[in-house]
């Protein structure tokens, strides 16, 4: 499975739209993109995934970049409870291994 | 509440001790994970069970010793600890691979500490 790169931290504004990226420009064409979230002491939670077009649910929307080296998810309107480590994951579907990285830090600041 | 429930949610034992953690799933899956996580390091794949049959055994040390009766229940037998297996352990399900599955569903973890 291909690796991923995040930055290890970013803030937000509560109720502004946060947009963590993600570079996996070694992946391939039945690579899935995932994303999930770690809240402090607490099981991973998934958030969304995509293979070429755009997603969007009630958590998040996934940009997916045509050439689909990149990668970024917004939280449209991050409120404190967003605030959590996001991992961004590529993984092909036949699969049981989830490669997880260092994630990126995201903090919520009133 | 993620349909995973993972007891002890804490655990204290020592390095003589046996214990085993247990995880139970609501969701109909029929594929159930262990993960460790250690401070400040990601999250490492243990166990993989697929239609209660093991089919990932990533070079864990024998004193963790995993069960699966069925569809819906996980153990993880503990024996002969160290303390730097202290740790989060996390309790996963999905549906197989292969049918768009990626999205695994976590319990909230036990945390193990050895003294």
């Amino acid at each position: 499975d291909a690796k991923t790169t995040q930055p290890p931290s970013m803030d937000c504004a509560e109720g502004r739209a946060a947009n963590l990226p993600c570079n996996h420009s070694t992946i391939s064409g039945n690579e899935y993109v995932y994303w999930y979230r770690q809240i402090h002491s607490q099981g991973p939670q998934y958030i969304i995934h995509g293979l070429k077009n755009n997603e969007t649910n009630e958590m998040a929307s996934l940009i997916i970049t045509e050439d689909r080296k990149s990668s970024t998810l917004i939280l449209p309107h991050a409120t404190l409870r967003d605030t959590a480590v996001y991992y961004c994951i590529v993984r092909v579907d036949s699969n049981y291994q989830l490669i997880w990285g260092a994630g990126t830090k995201l903090i919520i600041k009133p | 509440e993620t349909g995973v429930t993972q007891t002890p949610r804490h655990l204290v034992m020592g390095m003589t001790n046996k214990k085993s953690l247990k995880c139970e799933q609501h969701l109909g899956h029929n594929a159930m994970y262990w993960y460790k996580q250690s401070a400040k390091k990601p999250l490492e794949l243990m166990f993989v069970y697929s239609l209660e049959e093991r089919v990932e055994n990533n070079s864990v040390p024998s004193r963790f010793s995993p069960e699966c009766p069925n569809s819906s229940h996980l153990f993880l037998h503990l024996h002969t600890l160290q303390p730097e297996d202290s740790a989060l352990y996390l309790c996963a399900s999905s549906r197989l691979p292969g049918m768009n599955t990626g999205e695994l569903f976590f319990g909230e973890g036990s945390r193990l500490t050895v003294l």
